[in-house]
């Protein structure tokens, strides 16, 4: 199947820094990928639909000034979590949809955030 | 997108089937029925989906009532490593929610020696 890649895997950082984290699709082109976020415990939760070329569609309740979403191209997406919070500590995961096949949604390893 | 219900968790031996139920009574006719789980910390794997006939892959068989109100996942020989949290998604496929997935809670498989 297809490969969706995260960097990186898991992240430490300081209160009010910012942190990006990278989602590629390796063996595929993808027009649109996919944030989630997920608390321990918990389910995942959409949090933003990214489309190459256009602004990302967040779910309600996302801040879209924190948490920054770029589509530059087929196969990356980026999503910088600006001025970071010990409560924006989370599992992020990314998937992308493989163009090819019937309607499967890859999704990446996850990057874990840990902020201090 | 039609809810789904799920039990919270379930055991299986392993080498035995497990069979993992999912109402999804509110099921529309263009909705697809997908599977995915999660092993702990890792990104969620795609299993199988269906529309309304019964399908079979490498990993697993899905089978869908005749009314699709319910479904059922089975792992024909369960193993350790199929110990995971399995989602039953229901989805339309196409249109403007193409690609999107809500994840509800799962069911918990622990599958035991």
């Amino acid at each position: 199947g297809a490969v969706v890649s995260q960097h990186p895997s898991w992240v430490i950082c300081k209160s009010g820094t910012s942190v990006k984290i990278e989602c590629r699709s390796l063996d595929f082109q993808a027009t649109t990928m996919f944030w989630y976020r997920q608390f321990p415990k918990q389910s995942l939760m959409l949090m933003a639909t990214s489309n190459e070329g256009s602004k990302a569609t967040y779910e309600q309740g996302v801040e879209k000034d924190k948490f920054l979403i770029n589509h530059a191209s087929l196969t990356l997406s980026t999503l910088t979590v600006t001025s970071a919070h010990p409560e924006d500590s989370s599992f992020y995961i990314c998937s992308a949809h493989d163009p090819r096949g019937p309607y499967e949604q890859y999704f990446g390893p996850g990057t874990r955030l840990t902020v201090t | 997108d039609a809810k789904t219900t799920q039990p919270t968790s379930m055991d299986c031996a392993e080498g035995r089937a497990a069979n993992l139920p999912c109402n999804h009574s509110t099921i529309s006719g263009n909705e697809y029925v997908y599977w995915y789980r999660q092993i702990h910390s890792q990104g969620p794997q795609y299993i199988i989906h269906g529309l309304k006939n019964n399908e079979t892959n490498e990993m697993a068989s899905l089978i869908i009532t005749e009314d699709r109100k319910s479904s059922t996942l089975i792992l024909p020989h369960a193993t350790l490593r199929d110990t995971a949290v399995y989602y039953c998604i229901v989805r339309v496929g196409g249109g403007t929610s193409y690609g999107k997935l809500t994840f509800g809670q799962g069911t918990i498989l622990t599958v035991h020696p």
